[in-house]
């Protein structure tokens, strides 16, 4: 079975400073992972994606993610935080790999808040 | 290229009635899935088709049912709507429903409001 634990609903950070947003998974077979980010009243746009290869990778907006297999993580960062990264962030696993249906699993989101 | 695009935007429907939502993926995608996001929450998975056959369904009532046209766009319908009914639900697309490297691609949703 797959699923992803977000830790931390809120968190906030002043513009400039880093940008630390947790994500661990549990799944039954090697998983595909991703982060999207939710603005006000808007669907969901992908920011970055594990698949295969290498564990470090890099999104869109300066934002990125290490995939820790030990540690069944998938953390998110972004060095310096700008005010427009402020908006909800979901972490979600693939729960299907291999088969015919790649439905996606969602952690509850953290809202991200970044003070001037 | 259009996006996934999703009609209408909002709505507000009383308890008991029914609604239909509808889905157009972005071209070329064949396969299309919707989600339910409740406020606070994560979306779910409520059902996925590919070439106008359902190919997986989550935990949803059978108030809930879908279906997928020739020209690969769906139709979401919800029967007898209940108060937590209330939600965004939103579409995705994808290539085909075996590409799951690919993530999806979401629609900006559709807001229903069950009063």
């Amino acid at each position: 079975a797959q699923s992803v634990t977000q830790l931390g609903s809120h968190v906030s950070v002043s513009e400039g400073a880093l940008v630390l947003l947790r994500c661990n998974y549990s799944s039954s077979v090697p998983p595909y992972l991703f982060w999207y980010v939710q603005y006000p009243n808007q669907g969901l746009q992908l920011l970055l994606k594990y698949t295969t290869g290498a564990t470090l990778v890099k999104g869109i907006n300066g934002f990125e993610a290490e995939f820790k297999k030990s540690e069944t993580s998938f953390h998110l960062t972004k060095p310096s935080a700008h005010m427009s990264d402020a908006a909800e962030y979901f972490c979600a696993v693939s729960g299907d790999r291999g088969s015919t249906l790649g439905r996606l699993y969602f952690g509850r989101g953290t809202q991200l808040t970044v003070w001037p | 290229d259009a996006g996934v695009t999703q009609s209408p935007t909002h709505l507000i429907k009383t308890r008991g009635q029914h609604v239909t939502l509808r889905c157009s993926p972005i071209s070329g995608h064949k396969s299309v899935s919707w989600y339910q996001q409740v406020l606070g929450q994560g979306p779910q998975f409520i059902f996925q088709y590919y070439e106008k056959e359902e190919r997986g369904r989550g935990n949803f009532p059978d108030r809930f049912s879908a279906r997928q046209f020739p020209n690969y766009s769906s139709e979401l319908n919800v029967n007898a709507l209940l108060l937590g009914d209330s939600a965004l639900y939103l579409c995705a697309s994808r290539t085909t429903p075996g590409q799951g490297q690919e993530g999806a691609f979401f629609g900006q949703g559709t807001r229903l409001t069950v009063v």
